[in-house]
């Protein structure tokens, strides 16, 4: 099946500084997704992206999905304690039930 | 208040006992989803609905049954359970295709 590289796979940075993280794959997708999940809890759904080439911001949040649309990054600016967590990207098909998940970014700020 | 119910929570049972982790959605979404989670392997798909009575294998279907009679349960079924589906499970749910998952908040099942 489709599998999606996601990269880090851990981060570790002082409280102010930006993130950056990135997924990409063997095949398209019509839609990337950006998850984030707190600890015992499901993932929640940070940005969206529908188009090759387009950028999308969600507050300190900004998210890209690639001219080939065989990749995504998402950028975190001025990081706080608070953006602690497991990031997901995921990648779907359109008229497709079928979601394909990274194996997920884990993000540690210090305050 | 929009979102995914699964029960139970925590789940605690024996191999070849015979398991329903029951899910249910309140934003009549045509999409519903069931995911495994286990460490440094991320999200992995079981099966997922597009609507009623219509189901389909994701990446991990072996050892779960689903169903879909009510556009708002998807019910995940352990015909029976063996340790290697000690896992943490997530329903989610969606309105399309283009969009992403609603989640719930997670099911920890234990198998002994």
């Amino acid at each position: 099946g489709q599998q999606l590289n996601q990269s880090p796979q851990s981060m570790f940075i002082q409280e102010g500084e930006d993130v950056s993280m990135n997924c990409t794959s063997s095949s398209i997708f019509n839609t990337w997704l950006w998850y984030k999940q707190d600890p015992g809890e499901g993932p929640v759904l940070l940005i969206a992206l529908y188009k090759a080439g387009e950028l999308t911001s969600n507050g300190r949040l900004t998210a890209q999905f690639g001219i080939t649309r065989k990749d995504s990054f998402l950028n975190i600016s001025a990081s706080i304690p608070s953006d602690v967590g497991i990031y997901f990207c995921a990648g779907q098909l359109i008229n497709a039930g079928k979601s394909t998940f990274g194996d997920g970014t884990t993000l540690t700020v210090k305050p | 208040e929009a979102q995914v119910t699964q029960n139970p929570r925590y789940l605690i049972t024996v191999t070849g006992k015979k398991l329903t982790v029951t899910c249910s959605q309140n934003m009549n979404h045509e999409y519903m989803s069931w995911y495994r989670q286990d460490p440094g392997l991320g999200l992995r798909q079981i099966y997922y609905s597009m609507n009623v009575e219509v189901t389909d294998k994701g990446d991990v279907p072996e050892g779960y049954k689903v169903s879909r009679k009510e556009k708002r349960n998807f019910p995940l079924i352990l015909e029976s359970p063996s340790p290697n589906q000690t896992s943490l499970y997530f329903c989610a749910s969606s309105s399309s295709s283009f969009y992403g998952y609603t989640f719930g908040s997670g099911t920890r099942l234990t198998v002994v």
